[in-house]
Order: structure tokens, then C-alpha cells, then sequence
């Protein structure tokens, strides 16, 4: 089984308006984190935002936030008012384990965005 | 902002020869990692490096890939030798220093193996 999927392989959305990313995972871990990384056609891979199992917020960076449902275990990426500079593969991974035992992240197929003007 | 640097950023290679991606971690870092996304593809995990020995490795990092840290501050990824199917983009990254968790990745060795 996928231990992480992102269902939608393309998405679109107008400059300005919000866009949602979504992610969900599976693990019998209780303890993980969820990242989420921007790689723009450079390739580089650009962290955005993390949420930890135990956290009690939603993380939130900026434009960034993430919807962190743990029962339904999804992460989805909330982009608010989205640029033109925003187009880019994102990715969502995660972690198991505690945040000081240096596991591995596992990635999503990821979610080409394009923001159109 | 602390980054991890890779050099170099590309790397053409005959197939059959030896490659060595290098890689600098941030200096307060523990673990240490090299990842892999061939063009197209999701990111995939090679190999952890703690305490100056592999903690964990994927079932891709076969007999023709060794991690170093030769002299403290380098990581290098060195592929003995080279197969079409290696050609990919590399990722180093580290994490975990006794003030924060962060999960930092170098910009990439993209490797094209002719």
C-alpha cells in the first residue's frame, strides 16, 4: 500500500484565488511529521511547511497552511492567493518516527500546479 | 538561512565509469541522506548516515553505491559503476541538530549516465 498519495497528478488555479493540494497517508506510527516541498522546473526541492502528529494547531507559513485532518489522515496544502511564481511540482512526505530518530522521508507521486494569469 | 550545498549541479558520464556526488551538510546536522528522482518520477530514498555509518539504506542502494564523510564536513554518494538507469537527479539532506528538526535538501546533482 501507498504510504503516501496525492490523487491529482495536475491542477489549475487563477492568480489570486486559493488552491487546495491534497495528501493523504498511512501509517500505524503515532508519532510523524508531514512536509511539504515546492520543486519548481530548476529542480531543486524547496521545503514549504511541516506538521507534526502531535501538534495541536494546523501549521501555518505565510501563504502556506495545512489542513491536518489525523482521523482521516490527510494533509492538504492550502495555498492562498497563488502567483505565477507558485507553478511547480509540490510534493507532500512524511516522516515516521520521532522527529530526533533521522528516518526517512517517504514521498507522494506529487501535484504539478499551474497558476494561470 | 544554513543550506546544503551539492556540487556539482550536472554530471555527464560514460556508462561503466565510477561517479562521486559531494555534498555539504549543515554543520550541526546529524543525519545525513541521499535521495534519487529519475526525471518524471517521486523522490526515493538511498541511504541515512549517522555517527559515520549507514543507518538505513533502501533496496536500491545496491553494491555499486557507498556513502562517505571523508574529513567531517563532506558527504559523497559514489557510484562504482554507472548504469543508463542511474541517470537522475541527486539529492543530499540533512536533519536534526539539538535546536530544530528541519529536514533541509541540497539543489541537486542532476547525473545523465551516455
Amino acid at each position: 500500500a501507498q504510504k503516501i498519495t496525492q490523487t491529482q497528478p495536475g491542477m489549475f488555479v487563477q492568480e489570486k484565488e486559493a488552491v487546495t493540494l491534497d495528501c493523504t497517508y498511512d501509517t500505524s506510527d503515532p508519532s510523524y511529521g508531514l512536509f511539504w516541498y515546492k520543486q519548481p522546473s530548476s529542480g531543486e526541492m524547496i521545503f514549504l511547511i511541516y506538521q507534526g502528529s502531535y501538534d495541536q494547531q494546523n501549521a501555518t507559513e505565510g501563504r502556506y497552511s495545512l489542513n491536518f485532518q489525523k482521523a482521516r489522515k490527510s494533509a492538504n496544502l492550502v495555498i492562498s492567493a497563488s502567483q505565477l511564481g507558485d507553478s511547480a511540482m509540490y510534493f507532500c512526505a512524511m516522516r515516521e518516527g520521532r522527529e530526533t530518530s533521522g528516518s526517512r522521508l517517504t514521498f507522494g507521486e506529487g501535484t504539478q500546479l499551474t497558476v494561470n494569469p | 538561512e544554513p543550506e546544503v550545498t551539492q556540487t556539482p549541479s550536472h554530471q555527464v558520464t560514460q556508462m561503466g565509469q565510477e561517479v562521486i556526488l559531494r555534498c555539504v551538510p549543515i554543520s550541526n546536522h546529524l543525519y545525513f541522506y541521499w535521495y534519487r528522482q529519475i526525471l518524471g518520477q517521486k523522490v526515493e530514498f538511498l541511504v541515512s548516515f549517522y555517527n559515520n555509518e549507514i543507518s538505513e539504506k533502501s533496496e536500491i542502494f545496491d553494491d555499486q553505491f557507498s556513502v562517505e564523510r571523508p574529513d567531517g564536513s563532506n558527504f559523497t554518494l559514489k557510484i562504482r559503476s554507472t548504469k543508463l538507469e542511474d541517470s537522475a537527479m541527486y539529492f543530499c539532506a540533512s536533519s536534526v541538530s539539538r535546536t530544530n528538526y528541519g529536514y533541509t535538501f541540497g539543489s541537486g546533482t542532476r547525473l545523465t549516465v551516455v
